[in-house]
């Protein structure tokens, strides 16, 4: 099994829509962190969370919403979806600072 | 402004035709420095971290070193199997964030 776990893999949906993407690790990590990748852009930090109650936002967080709902779940909501957060997202996990980030597997999410 | 810069964004290599990528960065301050290998619809998998200026890690067919400024990831006789795109990030000291470079894709053919 998966350390990181997305769910789901893939998601088509309509612009203004709801939606949300969870993560659940098996690490044991307290850190974990949600990125999106486009083409060209690399991989940017949405959000990310040091601990239960912990949580802060990254360089593109507008638009997106995130729940700690235990150690191991971190969810992404979008409150109403649009076209340009057509992207990958990952979800990470990290044992602390200056240590490697585990990602999971993605979520191709396109938003018409 | 803290930046991490890869290149080239696409190599093509015959198998066995040994080469480097580079991974060039501005930050103040190094915590560490990290190679990925991400394969397509898969999430960035951990190669290497690297710490400071001099050091060098290896695993298989990559060797990884850094200098005060860049890292090169070299491929010794590489295999088909060695395609992906790898990607490079760095860690501030003093902060939380990791910053990604934008990848290199390397194909490799048989």
């Amino acid at each position: 099994d998966a350390d990181v776990t997305q769910t789901p893999r893939n998601r088509i949906t309509k612009t203004g829509k709801r939606i949300m993407l969870e993560c659940s690790q098996t690490k044991g990590h307290d850190r974990m962190y949600w990125y999106r990748q486009d083409p060209g852009l690399g991989l940017r930090l949405i959000y990310y969370s040091f601990d239960v109650k912990d949580i802060n936002k990254g360089e593109i967080s507008d638009g997106y919403s995130v729940s700690r709902q235990a150690q191991a779940k971190f969810s992404l909501s979008l409150e109403s979806a649009i076209p340009n957060q057509t992207a990958l997202y990952f979800c990470a996990t990290s044992e602390g600072q200056g240590e490697k980030l585990f990602f999971g597997s993605g979520t191709q999410l396109s938003v018409l | 402004e803290d930046q991490v810069t890869q290149s080239p964004e696409a190599l093509r290599l015959q198998e066995g035709e040994s080469s480097s990528l580079n991974c060039s960065y501005t930050v103040s301050g190094l915590r560490g420095l990290f190679w990925y290998r991400q394969d397509p619809g898969k999430g960035p998998e951990f190669l290497f971290t690297l710490y400071s200026a001099g050091e060098e890690k290896e695993k298989e067919r990559l060797k990884a070193t850094l200098t005060k400024k860049e890292s090169f990831l070299h491929i010794t006789a590489p295999k088909p199997e060695d395609s992906a795109t790898y990607l490079c990030a760095v860690q501030a000291s003093g902060t939380y964030k990791y910053i990604f470079g934008t990848g290199t894709r390397l194909k490799v053919l048989a």
